[in-house]
């Protein structure tokens, strides 16, 4: 199975911050990737697929970036509501894997 | 909209079967989807289970040792999965989704969209 490792697994920062969280494929995984935002009780939500292009309705402060084993998710001037976890998962073969979650907490 | 409801037992003894079933709406059975499950846990973190189309063509996660069947109800929309010879193991908060299929790039490949709000399964006696 492929492995995909976040980093960090959690961070504070304040709203307006950048935030930038880092995935890495533990092989090529060309841009076969996605994003998921998890709030507490609620089911992951799909951010980003491709690696860059963002879900209908998701806001134009998320983006992602990344090619063949490593990738990012960049939130610009973090808002309130953005404070969860947030895994990547390659869809490039079987099984789809998931990342262990990054938290961004308010700090 | 695309929505999902997952039911099913909340607990199930070790060694019996878990099932569950996602009952789809906003979306035909039929269509265009992967209909997928996956499941989530404090020590394993998100786990893909396995997916299924409405021909019956199905994906399964080898980690889970031929334990795992799923199938499809046209009649009903939903589909449904059965987790053989339960272990602690098996707890987690169980999610369906439906997941639009696509092919690109080389690859056919299927989006993790729409989720339902997940079921808890204890296996304990």
């Amino acid at each position: 199975d492929i492995q995909m490792t976040q980093s960090p697994s959690s961070l504070s920062a304040s709203v307006g911050d950048r935030v930038t969280i880092t995935c890495r494929a533990s092989q090529d995984i060309s841009n076969f990737l996605a994003w998921f935002q998890q709030k507490p009780g609620k089911p992951p939500r799909s951010l980003i697929y491709a690696a860059s292009t963002l879900e209908n309705g998701v806001p134009s402060r998320f983006s992602g970036s990344g090619s063949g084993t490593d990738f990012t998710l960049t939130i610009n001037s973090l808002r309130p509501d953005d404070f969860a976890t947030y895994f990547c998962q390659h869809y490039y073969t079987y099984p789809p894997t998931f990342g262990g979650g990054t938290t961004v907490e308010m700090k | 909209q695309v929505q999902l409801q997952e039911s099913g037992p909340g607990l199930v003894k070790p060694s019996g079967t878990l099932s569950l079933t996602c009952a789809v709406s906003g979306a035909s059975i039929r269509g265009s989807y992967w209909w997928t499950w996956v499941r989530q846990s404090p020590g394993k973190g998100l786990e893909w289970i396995g997916q299924i189309y409405h021909d019956g063509n199905s994906n399964y996660n080898p980690s889970l040792n031929n334990r795992l069947t799923m199938s499809v109800d046209e009649s009903q929309n939903q589909f449904s999965l059965n987790l053989i010879s339960v272990t602690a193991a098996d707890t987690a908060l169980y999610y369906c989704v439906c997941a639009p299929g696509y092919c690109g790039s080389g690859r056919c490949y299927s989006l993790f969209r729409y989720w339902g709000q997940g079921t808890l399964v204890a296996v304990s006696s």
